[in-house]
């Protein structure tokens, strides 16, 4: 089954360092998306991505956040001065349309995530 | 401002049994919901979805009810297994919209053998 790879799985970095997340999503969806959890807390909308382009961004995607489609494979999160509230898994998703039985289905597939704790 | 809300954040069950997890929600733009299964430190396991035009989708196991006029939907696991123990997170996605999910905060299901 077609999966969406994130990488790496834990990443620690000091704080106001820069931090670039990977993902690989599901080759032939079209839309792509970045969500957080903090620990405790529910998962979180962060971006999502189509046709190379931002398409919504939630108010935590503030100005310290950028995404990128660098190679038409790879879709990646910057931070770019970490904060140690950026701690929180991150998680990558993509997701495609389909009909089945006259209406549409969405299916969305999220990585396994990357722990990012800032110290 | 919580639109989806699992006001739930615990349920046990004894291995054979149903288990009814829910979920509420506000946004009546909402069409399309789904629900996901999460173990620590993974990334959330697609379950089943319904859509709004639907009170109802099973598959195996798993059966999703959707009550629009409450702006409920349950999902039942029947018979529950050990291997369900997990944190259960609906998600819904406005119509319209860029096809971004708003979660719940989650339920965390233990299934005693």
């Amino acid at each position: 089954e077609p999966e969406v790879t994130q990488t790496p799985s834990h990443q620690v970095t000091q704080m106001g360092q820069e931090v670039i997340l990977r993902c690989v999503p599901i080759s032939n969806h079209l839309y792509f998306y970045w969500y957080r959890q903090i620990l405790g807390q529910k998962v979180e909308f962060l971006v999502s991505f189509y046709n190379n382009e931002i398409s919504e961004k939630s108010e935590i995607f503030d100005d310290q956040f950028s995404v990128e489609r660098p190679d038409g494979s790879n879709f990646t999160l910057k931070i770019r001065s970490t904060k140690l509230e950026d701690s929180a898994m991150y998680f990558c998703a993509s997701s495609d349309i389909s009909r089945q039985g006259g209406y549409l289905l969405y299916g969305y597939t999220f990585g396994s995530g990357t722990r990012l704790t800032v110290v | 401002d919580q639109q989806v809300k699992q006001n739930s954040p615990s349920l046990s069950v004894q291995e054979g049994r149903i288990s009814i997890l829910n979920c509420d929600y506000t946004n009546s733009m909402f069409d399309y919901f789904l629900w996901y299964k999460k173990y620590p430190a993974e990334g959330p396991t697609f379950l089943i979805s319904i859509s709004s035009i639907k009170d109802k989708n099973e598959d195996g196991r798993f059966t999703v009810f959707l009550n629009k006029s409450a702006k409920h939907l349950s999902l039942h696991i029947v018979p529950s297994q050990p291997g369900d123990s997990a944190v259960y997170f609906c998600a819904a996605r406005r119509g319209g919209s860029n096809y971004k999910l708003t979660f719940g905060k989650g339920t965390l299901l233990t299934v005693n053998p």
